[in-house]
Formats: structure tokens, C-alpha cells, sequence
């Protein structure tokens, strides 16, 4: 049981390339989120989704898009990378049901610098 | 849009003292609330969490509580130990809800003196 694996760990982009972050969970959660972490702003939430085939937006959605075409993975991507999505990327998982409330996991974290 | 402030930003307490941390939320439905501990280079972890049908939940040394009325919820953390050292973050959210999006404070970091 690895719970919440995120690939990449570690990435520099050059401004204006793309890439995917992946995320994936074995704990089989419904609710899938991306926050990204820069100091002193806390945790803010980019995208999330409820289930299979069903993403919605964050508080920060604006540069990113994802899916969720499998319910165990969840990618956040970013199109035209620019020096102000250079953060700390988190991906997370929680069942959302009624026993569990909304606990929610965290991955290890992707740290991805753009240039 | 749905709101948690977090104070203070940062808490300098001498070893065996307590440490308090104080959240707000605007969402009145906003039914769970969780409190993560963030140790240097790594992934927030649950470390207490808390129901809207419940006033206070207490865990060894640790305790937090809830007013409904006043939208505002706080952690508690006795005889404080250099392992406390860390970013607190606290967080609302509606559970069993499909709007369900958990909004986390800005953080505290907390520095505990030998």
C-alpha cells in the first residue's frame, strides 16, 4: 500500500515548455485534489475531483488543466509553464464519505522550478 | 468564495509551555475540520481533526475547539516539546458533500525553545 505517489519528485522547465504531473493512489479514494504550496501562502487548492471523469476548480485554476480518466490517478498539466508556477506541488486523495469525513492524504510533493 | 484565516503566522514558545493557534472560516456549511502538522521537507499530516457536531476532541496532548456560532476553531498544544516544532495548518471543508473542497489556512510556524 504506497497511499499517494506523485511523479516527478524534482523538474526544471525552461518558460514556455509543458509537462504532466502524476499522481496516483492505491487507497481507492473517490476525491482526488492539486495544491501547490508557496511560502507563506499556504496550501492553495488549484483543481480537484469527486470522482472518476469529473474535475472542477480551485481557489488557483488559472495556467493548469487536469483530468481524471482512471479514479487511482489524477494529472495536473501545465501547458505553457511560466517563473510564477515555480512551487511545491501536492497531490492528495480522501474518500469524502460520511465515516471518514474528508481526511485527506498528501503525496511527498513535486518540486518543479521554472526558468 | 469559501475563506480560512490562520493566526498568528508565527509562535515562539519555551519548551514545556503551550501553544495555541486560531482559524476563522467564512463557509457557514463547512461541517469538518482537520489540522495537518508539516515538518520541514515533507507532506502535511493529519494530526487532529474535528466534526461541527462536536465542541472539543482531545488527543494526549493535544486538543482542539470548535464555535459554531463564531465560525472559528482552534488547536491546543501542552507542555510543548522540540518535536512540535513544525507549520500548523488548519482547514474546513463540507464533508459528504460533492462540493466537498477542503480550503487549508496560510499556515504557523511554530518554534518551540529549548
Amino acid at each position: 500500500n504506497a497511499g499517494v505517489t506523485q511523479t516527478p519528485k524534482f523538474r526544471v522547465l525552461k518558460t514556455g515548455q509543458s509537462m504532466t504531473l502524476l499522481c496516483a493512489q492505491d487507497m481507492n479514494h473517490e476525491y482526488m485534489y492539486w495544491y501547490r504550496q508557496d511560502p507563506g501562502m499556504g496550501l492553495r487548492l488549484i483543481h480537484y475531483s469527486v470522482g472518476e471523469g469529473t474535475t472542477a476548480k480551485g481557489e488557483v485554476p488559472d495556467g493548469y488543466n487536469v483530468s481524471r480518466l482512471k479514479k487511482q490517478n489524477f494529472l495536473l498539466g501545465l501547458e505553457s509553464a511560466a517563473p510564477s508556477q515555480t512551487s511545491v506541488y501536492f497531490c492528495a486523495s480522501s474518500y469524502g464519505d460520511r465515516d471518514s469525513g474528508n481526511t485527506i492524504y498528501f503525496g511527498e510533493g513535486s518540486w518543479l522550478t521554472v526558468v | 468564495g469559501e475563506n480560512v484565516e490562520q493566526h498568528p503566522s508565527t509562535l515562539s514558545v519555551q519548551e514545556g509551555d503551550s501553544a495555541v493557534i486560531k482559524c476563522t472560516y467564512s463557509d457557514s456549511a463547512s461541517n469538518y475540520f482537520p489540522w495537518y502538522k508539516q515538518e520541514l521537507g515533507k507532506r502535511p499530516q493529519l494530526i487532529i481533526d474535528i466534526r461541527s457536531n462536536v465542541g472539543e476532541k482531545k488527543d494526549q496532548r493535544i486538543a482542539v475547539t470548535l464555535n459554531k456560532t463564531a465560525k472559528h476553531f482552534s488547536l491546543h498544544i501542552t507542555e510543548t516539546q522540540p518535536e512540535d516544532s513544525a507549520v500548523y495548518f488548519c482547514a474546513a471543508s463540507r464533508a459528504y458533500s460533492s462540493a466537498s473542497k477542503i480550503i487549508f489556512g496560510s499556515g504557523t510556524r511554530l518554534s518551540i525553545r529549548p
